[in-house]
């Protein structure tokens, strides 16, 4: 199976702009999903396939991949995107396996 | 709109069995492949099973492979997981997450507010 790296913790100045990373080798063959987790909820389709967003998540959020590195990027980051940020591709082994990254704790200072 | 709810978590001894259910709605549930996600208290989100629309294929992490089955029952829209030889790193919140329409890549586009396991003695 493979993995997803990302940053344990990162921190943005309240309207600043902030990226979120996530590496690894299933992200050469699969675009990252990204997901945003508040305490206690579920969580919550932010960023999907090459850069598109759900309806009712905010334009500030994009997503843009290079490489083995997917990354999301919160652009003028406001209080209510403090959360956990989670990527999620499909397993490298090419079959319907998926795997989270650790996991990216984001504070809005 | 699309509702995912979770049912049938609790309290198991070590090796003990039990069965989540999710029950769908707002959508044609035998359309559509469905997952179950786990997260351990304080811990990240972990990817546990997932089964096709029709429940002709089932995929499993290595980590519960042999111990859990996802089902479907898309005349009832409800999607379930047995799980048996219950251990204590099996403790999590357990979602179930939504697949999108086919072919429209990999991601999890709806999730439950998912279920509560405890394996103790």
């Amino acid at each position: 199976s493979s993995e997803l790296t990302q940053d344990p913790a990162v921190s943005v100045a309240l309207g600043q702009t902030v990226r979120i990373t996530c590496q690894g080798d299933s992200l050469r063959s699969y675009y990252a999903s990204w997901y945003q987790q508040k305490p206690g909820q579920a969580p919550v389709l932010v960023i999907y396939g090459k850069n598109n967003r759900p309806s009712g998540i905010p334009d500030r959020f994009s997503g843009s991949s290079s490489g083995n590195t997917a990354s999301l990027t919160i652009t003028g980051a406001q209080a209510e995107d403090e959360a956990d940020y989670y990527c999620n591709s499909r397993d490298s082994s090419g079959n319907h396996l998926r795997v989270f990254g650790g996991g990216t704790k984001l504070t809005v200072l | 709109q699309v509702q995912l709810v979770e049912s049938g978590g609790g309290v198991v001894q070590p090796g003990g069995s039990l069965r989540l259910s999710c029950a769908a709605s707002g959508f044609t549930f035998s359309s559509y492949g469905m997952h179950w996600v786990r997260q351990a208290p304080g811990k990240g989100l972990e990817w546990v099973a997932f089964i096709r629309y029709d429940g002709s294929n089932k995929y499993y992490a290595d980590s519960v492979k042999g111990r859990f089955t996802i089902s479907r029952d898309n005349s009832k829209n409800t999607l379930y997981l047995q799980m048996n030889s219950l251990r204590a790193e099996d403790t999590a919140v357990y979602y179930c997450a939504k697949d999108p329409p086919y072919g429209y890549g990999d991601y999890f586009d709806y999730w439950g507010q998912g279920t509560l396991v405890t394996v103790s003695s």
